[in-house]
């Protein structure tokens, strides 16, 4: 049972503009919530998290947005930049329990 | 400051054989936690170690064992491997079990394959 679910496999944005990527989670007992970004041939790295007691949580150009009545985050960033390319997967934990990850959407950004 | 480093980088087994993976967790965390991650999906959590004992335990077979040193370093074991078993295996280490507002930070990976 899919717990995290990133439903956008894959998405390309032009450079300069707002890249928005997407997470719906079921468990409603959830209260802390990543963004960890993928480059090939590395682990996970984390990008921003948010705790339930917020609805948004801002760090440069990452912007992470948690709407709780309709189980969905989502991260903005802005502007995109080619470095940006890689995989996001969102996560997200319950208090004293394991952490659930999406399966990731692989962003472009393009020159 | 170091972070979380991993070895071996790569491994070829073959079927039926055992595995011995290890994980040096980041500077000032003590739980770690052990992940695999198949092609193209998220990772999947295995098991976590506290004070050198198992805490919390994934949707994985009793074939999938680990330990934790005194140091906090650990090792994911995996007996009688099965073709199934290829996959990323991701370390991850955090201050304190439970999330506590903390993210837990990734080690670059095993990439296990077996033939």
């Amino acid at each position: 049972d899919q717990q995290v679910k990133q439903n956008s496999p894959s998405l390309s944005v032009q450079e300069g503009r707002i890249s928005i990527l997407n997470c719906d989670y079921t468990n409603s007992m959830f209260d802390y919530f990543l963004w960890y970004k993928k480059y090939p041939a590395e682990g996970p790295t984390f990008l921003i998290s948010i705790s339930s007691i917020k609805d948004k949580n801002e760090d440069g150009r990452f912007t992470v947005f948690l709407n709780k009545s309709a189980k969905h985050l989502s991260l903005h960033i802005v502007p995109s930049q080619p470095g940006d390319s890689a995989v996001y997967f969102c996560a997200a934990s319950a208090p004293g329990n394991q952490f659930y990850f999406g399966t990731g959407t692989s962003l472009t950004v393009i020159p | 400051d170091a972070g979380v480093t991993q070895s071996p980088t790569h491994l070829i087994k073959t079927r039926g054989q055992q595995v011995t993976l290890r994980c040096s967790p980041k500077s000032g965390h003590d739980t770690v936690s052990w992940y695999q991650q198949a092609l193209g999906q998220g990772p999947q959590f295995i098991f976590q170690y506290y004070e050198e004992e198992e805490r919390q335990r994934g949707n994985f077979p009793d074939r999938f064992s680990g330990h934790q040193f005194p140091n906090y370093s650990s090792e994911l074991n995996v007996n009688a491997l099965l073709l199934g078993d290829s996959a990323l295996y991701l370390c991850a280490s955090s201050p304190g079990t439970g999330h506590q507002d903390q993210p837990q930070h990734f080690g670059d990976g095993t990439r296990l394959s077996i033939l």
